[in-house]
């Protein structure tokens, strides 16, 4: 069964940093992309960022309200996703799922989901 | 606002059908067929009921099926169960630019 269990939310100032695991198990980790996705309190899903699978590079993409802030990182001996945020604005306040893809070099769909982190940014 | 368009809200008694519509462009919805849905109860995290287009992920009833024509994609529930009565999320591939899509999402009320 896949499962994947995020951690390291809570609440953080504005402009201070913060880094969410995702520590996946149930499936051959390396041989998948991650996809994270947001959702702010009360409103709808939010893509944040991809990162493909060693076999096609393990880079990244990012959602514009992210990019340079945000890094998508993968340590697949330990079958883990970060999620790296910096210079965090109270629009970053939502609750954060990890997500494994069904793609490869692109996302095709999300077909596992963890059960959230939420992260507060507030003064 | 969304990249992709849902009506805010649908609704529909036991037994019937209702069909969300999607609506994209040509960079999205329209140019590939990686359109897929969510289905999310309060409070829970979302989960996968159709991907690329039409497919239905093991364990996904055969009341949901799904269709794209030009811009727009489009999911059916047919025989509505009280169970069916949570927010649908529409998601796309945009290209390499903008990569991925989401619409603001839908919520069903079964009456």
């Amino acid at each position: 069964e896949v499962q994947l269990v995020e951690s390291g939310g809570g609440l953080v100032q504005p402009g201070r940093s913060l880094r969410l695991s995702c520590t996946a198990s149930g499936f051959t980790f390396g041989d998948y992309p991650m996809s994270w996705v947001r959702q702010p309190p009360g409103k709808g899903l939010e893509w944040v960022g991809f990162i493909r699978s060693k076999p096609y590079g393990g880079t990244t993409e990012y959602a514009a309200s992210v990019k340079g802030r945000f890094t998508i990182s993968r340590d697949d001996s330990k079958s883990i996703a970060y999620l790296q945020m910096n210079s965090l604005k109270t629009e970053d306040t939502a609750v954060y799922y990890c997500t494994r893809d069904n793609g490869g070099s692109y996302s095709r769909y999300f077909d596992s989901w963890g059960q959230g982190t939420l992260v507060t940014v507030s003064s | 606002q969304s990249a992709l368009t849902q009506p805010a809200s649908v609704s529909g008694s036991p037994g019937q059908s209702i069909t969300i519509s999607c609506t994209g462009t040509s960079s999205d919805v329209g140019s590939y067929n990686l359109v897929s849905w969510y289905q999310q109860h309060p409070g829970k995290a979302p989960k996968l009921m159709i991907y690329e287009v039409s497919k239905r992920p093991s364990g996904v009833s055969n009341r949901f099926s799904a269709s794209k024509s030009g811009n727009t994609a489009s999911l059916t529930i047919s025989g509505l169960q009280a169970d069916d009565e949570a927010d649908y999320y529409c998601c796309s591939y945009a290209g390499s630019s903008t990569f991925v899509v989401f619409g603001g999402g839908t919520k069903l009320t079964v009456l």
